[in-house]
């Protein structure tokens, strides 16, 4: 799996727009861009993946810019209850569905009020 | 929407007792995987397994963990004589037969060893 760099930590406030950006510069052709959600004390949830351009879904959108050496996650409008740890995974789509995650240190959001 | 769950939610054990931690998958998923995650640290693969096998597992996953799918349900992972790093959130996934399926966490077991 490519290695990711992604915040450590973010902070905002509700209502706005929140953009988690990570770097993996040495993503491979056949690799996606997934990333996955998770609250204190609950299993990490799948958001949202990707592979190239622009992918929404209604939680999330996944920008992911020609080079494919970054790509961001953004929460539209964001709620106290999207306060999480946020990770950022690259893989290739035949592996990962199927073998190990890695998961990395992730950005924790803390969302204000 | 299907969820994986996990029994029990919370368990405390003394070091070297045996404990089984038990997971049901989605139904009609193939893989099954084991993950731990240490207090404040990062999510861990332990193991994964499929058609009744282990596929792959860590180096943490050593002698004295195993895990089995003793019915057509329900997926467990035993550890044998605990201690007291082994003291985590154990979480179970499933994943489908397609190659973008994701893999599904369940809401994880809280294992204390004292």
């Amino acid at each position: 799996l490519a290695k990711t760099t992604q915040p450590i930590s973010m902070d905002s406030y509700e209502g706005q727009e929140v953009n988690i950006t990570c770097s993996h510069n040495n993503i491979a052709t056949n690799d996606y861009i997934t990333w996955y959600q998770q609250f204190p004390s609950q299993g990490p949830r799948f958001i949202i993946q990707g592979y190239k351009t622009k992918v929404t879904n209604e939680v999330a959108s996944l920008f992911i810019p020609a080079d494919r050496k970054s790509s961001t996650l953004s929460l539209p409008r964001v709620s106290l209850s999207d306060t999480a740890v946020y990770y950022c995974l690259v893989g290739d789509i035949r592996d990962t569905g199927r073998r190990a995650l890695t998961f990395g240190s992730g950005t924790r959001l803390q969302v204000q009020p | 929407e299907p969820e994986v769950t996990q029994t029990p939610s919370h368990q405390v054990t003394q070091m070297g007792q045996e404990v089984i931690l038990r997971c049901v998958p989605i139904s009609n998923h193939l893989y099954f995987y084991w993950y731990r995650q240490i207090l404040g640290q990062k999510v861990e693969f332990l193991v994964s397994f499929y058609n009744n096998e282990i596929s792959e597992k860590s180096e943490i996953f050593d002698d004295q963990f195993s895990v089995e799918r003793p019915d057509g349900s329900n997926f467990t992972l035993k550890i044998r004589s605990t201690k007291l790093e082994d003291s985590a959130m154990y979480f179970c996934a499933s994943t489908g037969r397609g190659y973008q399926e994701t893999q599904y966490f369940g809401p994880g077991t809280r294992l204390l060893v004292l």
